[in-house]
């Protein structure tokens, strides 16, 4: 079975622009998180999908958005770049419920020059 | 509000001693509670986990947790180390509402022959 895929695998951007990040679930998961992953500073909470509906929401500014689509994957977006948003970004899916462990993608790094 | 900490940055153990990863955690309620791995380059790789019940759970790759109330700890421990267990590990607590997981700063394993 598939485990969760991210594309890309890496992107360049220079300040300001928009990044396009995009994560696959396993199958049968109707859940997605994604996590921001800078250095030094650990995994931190950006947002959770289910059923393509935002459920919960980190402490990150609105520039940071995204989706579920129909089939549960997911987008990221990042408006607006800045240089400090380069870090590594992390999907998760899990099945729906409190209690669901998280697996993780492999990441998509960002860097913004 | 809910926290995690891990309070080792860096550890350095020899291959074949004994390993464990300090993880303490700060939550209101009954915490859900897991362990992952990121070797570099990849995405999380889950480890254990602990919902309820014994309060010393087994996990991949022969390590083991063990939960304790008393001293808001989640400790992973290893009795014999591999070169391949190199890597960084996370601790991380899951909130009962949000599907938020709170994740510690990560202690990064070395291991010398």
């Amino acid at each position: 079975e598939a485990g969760v895929t991210q594309s890309p695998t890496h992107l360049i951007k220079t300040r300001g622009q928009q990044a396009t990040l995009r994560c696959s679930p396993i199958s049968g998961h109707t859940s997605v998180y994604w996590y921001q992953q800078a250095l030094g500073l650990g995994l931190q909470f950006l947002l959770w999908y289910d059923e393509g509906e935002e459920r919960n929401r980190g402490n990150f500014p609105p520039r940071f958005s995204g989706r579920q689509f129909p089939n549960y994957s997911s987008e990221l977006n990042v408006n607006a770049l800045e240089l400090e948003d380069s870090a590594l970004y992390l999907c998760a899916s899990s099945l729906l419920g409190v209690q669901e462990t998280q697996y993780f993608g492999p990441g998509t790094r960002l860097l913004v020059l | 509000a809910q926290s995690v900490t891990q309070p080792d940055i860096h550890i350095t153990v020899s291959e074949g001693a004994s390993l464990e990863l300090r993880c303490n955690y700060s939550y209101g309620a009954t915490p859900y509670l897991f362990w992952y791995v990121q070797s570099p380059g990849q995405g999380l790789q889950l480890l254990l986990k602990y919902f309820s019940g014994d309060t010393l759970v087994q996990g991949i790759k022969g390590f083991e947790a063990e939960f304790k109330r008393s001293q808001s700890s989640f400790n992973l421990r290893k009795p014999s180390v591999h070169w391949s267990d190199a890597a960084e590990y996370f601790c991380a607590v899951g909130a009962n509402t949000g599907n938020q997981f709170y994740f510690g700063t990560g202690t990064s394993l070395t291991v010398i022959p």
